[in-house]
């Protein structure tokens, strides 16, 4: 899985691309994923979330695919908009005794070009 | 949707004082709430999970006795970095979740610390 460095992979897009930020995970008991997006200064927003007995869930413009084989995920961008810009971030769910815990990706920088 | 708030969003603050953050949820009540630690361009770090009316849980290597964490109630839960020193300057997050074993956690939008 992914650790925690001091390099935030980016990924620069033009408007109107579709984008598509990878993530691989570290545990296979996970068994919920989440996709967040942080703008600077801010908390991370939920985006799209998908269970393991899932392998493709959509939103609007957005895409999650899971594949628990290889134990990765990523998030699809379609028609990339400049406010789309921001580091997005997945996120695993593990349970604990009566709650459960997130463990973050590092995260990747999504930077879109008017 | 469920609303979580951090106060202060930032605060700067002299080496050895105490800074206490405040995590509320606004429109649900949170049984437990988590804390976070995001140095720039890192991802988020769990620094430890609380339950109300009981003691934290915290992650190795975080100091229990440095970031104290009291939950009195099912919207509010205080971090308290005491004796605070430069290297504790990083963007603290809170999250909870609305339900025992819920999945989904409702973040806060930061608080901004920088120590001098």
């Amino acid at each position: 899985g992914e650790s925690v460095g001091l390099h935030l992979p980016t990924l620069s897009v033009q408007e109107g691309d579709n984008s598509i930020i990878n993530c691989a995970y570290s545990n296979s008991a996970s068994d919920y994923f989440i996709w967040y997006k942080q703008e600077s200064g801010k908390g991370p927003q939920f985006i799209i979330d998908i269970r393991s007995n899932m392998d493709k869930r959509q939103g609007q413009r957005v895409t999650v695919l899971l594949n628990k084989t290889v134990k990765h995920l990523s998030l699809q961008i379609a028609a990339t908009q400049p406010g789309d810009s921001a580091v997005y971030f997945c996120a695993e769910n593990i349970q604990n005794s009566g709650y459960s815990t997130l463990t973050f990706g590092k995260g990747t920088m999504l930077l879109v070009s008017p | 949707g469920a609303v979580v708030s951090q106060h202060p969003s930032r605060v700067i603050c002299k080496s050895g004082t105490s800074v206490k953050i405040e995590c509320r949820s606004l429109d649900f009540q949170a049984t437990t709430m988590f804390w976070y630690r995001q140095f720039p361009k890192q991802s988020l770090m769990l620094m430890a999970t609380s339950n109300e009316g009981s003691k934290a849980t915290y992650e190795q290597g975080v100091e229990k006795d440095k970031f104290l964490i009291n939950h009195a109630s099912l919207t509010l839960s205080t971090l308290t970095v005491t004796s605070a020193h430069p290297e504790d300057s990083s963007f603290y997050i809170c999250s909870a979740d609305g339900l025992a074993g819920a999945e989904t956690q409702y973040f806060g939008p930061g608080t901004r610390l920088l120590v001098l």
